[in-house]
């Protein structure tokens, strides 16, 4: 069946630093944009960073610009997203999440928890 | 950027009622390039409409999408007890894609 598993998350100190991977598994992942959408604990929905199908073309949130740096392996069927000089307020979930072409995003890993925390 | 504003905040009402809920856009959303997603606790968001009114794959019919311009609304025809979840719209006409803030619909 057409799933996304995140991995990565923990616990990270101030200034630290984390890769979170996405293994998708059950369609063809190089079909497909990317996305990377993150819940801090008890808010709403921020996305992250998106990735287009190549890889030819990234976008980021203001809020992580020049931090993170997303990326894929299509010929491993994952998406990544290093996270460098962390802050107490990237703690979340950190989901992946599928781009659907019409518009949205219409298949989600189950999310990794990261906590930015000394 | 967009900044979509959900209202109410939280909504409680019983099993068999008619939901409501708005999502108002600061500026004009484009081709109607709005989602709506359904999240439970401890669960990731479910797709419920892309281009504001079309349906995602297995979302049943008491769930409608409707709206363009800065004003769109979710509406479900009448509750049952699997609806009961926080409701976010996304807008994805324009960068950077945006979220609003979501509608909690609680059990009265």
């Amino acid at each position: 069946q057409v799933q996304l598993v995140e991995s990565g998350g923990g616990l990270v100190k101030p200034g630290g630093s984390l890769r979170l991977s996405c293994a998708a598994s059950g369609f063809t992942f190089s079909d497909y944009y990317m996305s990377w959408i993150r819940q801090a604990p008890g808010k709403g929905l921020e996305w992250v960073s998106y990735i287009s199908s190549s890889g030819g073309t990234i976008y980021y949130a203001d809020s992580v610009k020049g931090r993170f740096t997303i990326s894929r392996d299509n010929a491993k069927n994952s998406l990544y997203l290093q996270m460098n000089s962390l802050r107490a307020e990237d703690t979340a979930v950190y989901y992946c999440a599928r781009e659907y072409g019409s518009g949205g995003m219409d298949v989600w890993g189950q999310g990794t928890t990261v906590t930015v925390s000394s | 950027e967009i900044v979509l504003t959900q209202s109410p905040g939280t909504l409680s009402l019983s099993p068999g009622e008619r939901a409501t809920l708005s999502c108002r856009a600061s500026q004009s959303v484009s081709s109607s390039y709005l989602a709506w997603y359904q999240q439970k606790p401890g669960q990731a968001p479910r797709l419920l409409f892309y281009g504001a009114s079309s349906r995602a794959t297995g979302i049943p019919d008491r769930f409608s999408g409707s709206g363009s311009g800065t004003d769109l609304t979710l509406t479900i025809s009448r509750l049952e007890p699997e609806d009961f979840a926080v409701y976010y719209c996304q807008q994805y006409g324009s960068s950077p894609t945006t979220f609003g803030g979501g509608t909690k619909v609680e059990i009265k």
